[in-house]
């Protein structure tokens, strides 16, 4: 099956500077990208998605970026602020299944 | 909108006890799934259905059940509770690239 691999588990970076989240997967099938932010005590909440037949894509301070071909991924946030503290998870999917990363806390310090 | 819910958001259960967590999703979606969040782990998938009455084992099935007699509900079964099931425990619901999580059941077994 996937594997879906996430680094950093953690990251602190302070306010107004940029956060680089990285994944992997095995699986060359895999052709669906998603990213969710989970807020402490909330559910996690899809922020932004690539598929396999685009290269980037953004949407105001996030942009995500695959390369198929390495089979990688990557969330950027451009200046950050508080309210992106956060835990971050990648996906992978193909199909009905989803395969997640086990997540990374970011911490903005003001 | 996807809307998943789940019957509870805390729930503190007895070594031993039959525990039912109950999940609902309202846009008639095929798969659903039963998630558990524990720290440094990630999201692990527990089981996941595909339609009525159908179960997949996930990573980690041993000690739980599941039941899907109608679309719109999947019950997560804990048969005898024990206390390394103590989590968080997140349902969700997919149908193509449309995936929703519910908000989630802390569960203590003590």
């Amino acid at each position: 099956g996937e594997n879906v691999e996430q680094h950093p588990s953690t990251l602190s970076v302070q306010e107004g500077d940029s956060a680089v989240i990285k994944c992997t997967y095995s699986d060359s099938a895999s052709n669906y990208f998603p990213w969710y932010k989970q807020e402490l005590g909330k559910r996690p909440q899809l922020i932004i998605d690539i598929r396999s037949n685009v290269g980037e894509k953004k949407d105001q301070r996030i942009a995500v970026t695959l390369n198929k071909t390495a089979k990688h991924f990557s969330l950027h946030i451009t200046e950050t602020q508080p309210e992106d503290s956060a835990v971050y998870f990648c996906a992978a999917s193909m199909g009905n299944q989803f395969y997640f990363g086990t997540g990374t806390s970011l911490t903005v310090i003001p | 909108d996807v809307k998943v819910t789940q019957s509870s958001r805390y729930l503190v259960k007895r070594t031993g006890e039959k525990v039912f967590l109950e999940c609902v999703q309202d846009m008639d979606h095929e798969n659903m799934f039963w998630y558990r969040q524990d720290p440094g782990l990630g999201l692990r998938l527990i089981y996941f259905s595909y339609d009525v009455k159908m179960k997949e084992k996930g990573d980690i099935p041993e000690g739980y059940s599941v039941s899907r007699e109608k679309k719109e509900r999947f019950s997560l079964i804990l048969e005898s509770a024990s206390t390394n099931q103590t989590s968080m425990y997140l349902c969700a619901s997919s149908y193509r690239d449309s995936f929703a999580f519910g908000p989630g059941t802390r569960l203590t077994v003590t």
